[in-house]
């Protein structure tokens, strides 16, 4: 799988649209993007995942760069229960759901 | 809206004994996974499950681990002989394919004395 680099922490006004950036520029020709996250210490939850075009559903969308380097996961209206952990996860489509979590970046939808 | 349980949600035991953690995925789902995160640290891959078998395995799922879906509706995943580094919450989660979403439980926090 590709590597993945994010932000270790952001922070984002409450409200305000949150835009979480990650790169993978070793990313292949067959491999998705996924984006989940991780409230607390709950399961991770499933958000959003896109090949190449831009993605949009009732939680999010995906912006992926023309050469799919990098991607933002855009969070429109952030809550406070946003709040959590976002994991930006490179995947190849038959690889299966053995999915590799890094890091992650941290965001703190503030008041 | 349909979900994957699990219990219990947290479960101490001490060293050296059997642990057996349970689940029940989505109904319609067909493929069964358990993650596992130690406290402060990423969350691992231990093993996927479809048609009654292992497809797949990380290198933590050694011996001392089992899977089994021993009716319909149970998913479990069984610890024989628990270490102090096996204290971790254990999320198990489920999928109608290999791919896109996957749908995870809450956890079942084990501790190990």
């Amino acid at each position: 799988d590709a590597k993945t680099t994010q932000p270790p922490s952001m922070d984002c006004a409450e409200g305000r649209a949150a835009n979480l950036p990650c790169n993978h520029s070793t990313i292949s020709g067959n491999e998705y993007v996924y984006w989940y996250r991780q409230i607390h210490s709950q399961g991770p939850q499933y958000i959003i995942h896109g090949l190449k075009n831009n993605e949009t559903n009732e939680m999010a969308s995906l912006i992926i760069t023309e050469d799919r380097k990098s991607s933002t996961l855009i969070l429109p209206h952030a809550t406070l229960r946003d709040t959590a952990v976002y994991y930006c996860i490179v995947r190849a489509q038959e690889a299966g759901n053995m999915l590799t979590f890094g890091g992650g970046t941290r965001l703190m939808v503030k008041p | 809206e349909p979900e994957v349980t699990q219990t219990p949600s947290h479960q101490v035991t001490q060293m050296g004994q059997e642990v057996i953690l349970r689940c029940v995925p989505i109904s319609n789902h067909l493929y069964f996974y358990w993650y596992r995160q130690i406290l402060g640290q990423k969350v691992e891959f231990l093993v996927s499950f479809y048609n009654n078998e292992i497809s797949e395995k990380s290198e933590i799922f050694d011996d001392q681990f089992s899977v089994e879906r021993p009716d319909g509706s149970n998913f479990t995943l069984k610890i024989r002989s628990t270490k102090l580094e096996d204290s971790a919450m254990y999320f198990c989660a489920s999928s109608v394919q290999t791919t896109g979403e996957l749908f995870f439980g809450e956890g079942s926090r084990l501790t190990v004395l």
